[in-house]
């Protein structure tokens, strides 16, 4: 199985700055079909997770362009421009390239 | 609107058996795969399993084949999960999931509420 290793574990982050997610796959996430597939969710308190970003960096519909993704291989990044009240929740990442999917440990993000 | 309502969650013993249901509207039910992914109490998501468009493949976690059933029908645009032989492990709130594309397996875009599974005597 994919392991998927996300840090930090948690963050606290003032409203207006920006915030970083790192997510590390224990192989290349790069099909031979040339896409790459790493996804981010948000799970908002109480509520099931939502898609943020699918193939490392392409927002999925309603997502605000604060939310940027990037990464190649093995290696991703999720980034916040400029961090919300609305955005605190766990982030997850999580592999699609093979069965079982696999999902980071997640990242609690908190509001200073 | 797009939407995944789960139900048949309840409290059972271990080694009991349970089937949990999945109700789709907003979308045609039958273009896509289907996901059952659960979340232990404050604790990480895990996908659990997997059931193609017409229902003629099926995958499942080590942690639950031979035990869990997927299955659907989507003359009913419904989804389903039979859980045998369930352990105190087994608690955990169970989403249905739909997959993002029609033409393989990928990631999900869509999530129902959750229905909550508790093994405990």
């Amino acid at each position: 199985d994919i392991v998927m290793t996300q840090t930090p574990l948690s963050l606290s982050v003032t409203p207006g700055q920006p915030a970083s997610i790192s997510c590390k796959s224990s192989q290349s996430l790069l099909h031979s079909d040339g896409k790459t597939y790493l996804y981010w969710y948000l799970q908002k308190p109480g509520q099931p997770p939502q898609l943020l970003i699918y193939e490392v960096s392409n927002r999925f519909s309603g997502v605000p362009d604060r939310f940027s993704g990037s990464g190649s291989g093995t290696d991703f990044t999720l980034k916040i421009s400029r961090v919300e009240a609305e955005d605190v929740g766990v982030y997850y990442c999580m592999q699609s390239i093979q069965l079982p999917r696999t999902f980071g440990g997640g990242t609690k993000v908190e509001i200073k | 609107e797009v939407q995944l309502v789960e139900s048949g969650g309840v409290v059972v013993q271990p080694g009991g058996s349970l089937r949990l249901s999945c109700a789709a509207s907003g979308f045609t039910f039958d273009d896509y795969a289907m996901h059952w992914v659960r979340q232990a109490p404050g604790k990480g998501l895990e996908w659990v399993s997997l059931i193609s468009w017409d229902g003629g493949s099926t995958y499942y976690a080590d942690s639950v084949k031979g035990r869990f059933t997927i299955s659907r029908d989507n003359s009913k645009n419904s989804l389903y999960l039979q859980m045998n032989s369930l352990r105190a492990e087994d608690t955990a709130l169970y989403y249905c999931a739909k997959d993002m594309t029609t033409v393989s397996y990928d990631a999900f875009d869509i999530w129902g509420q959750g229905t909550m599974v508790t093994v405990s005597s």
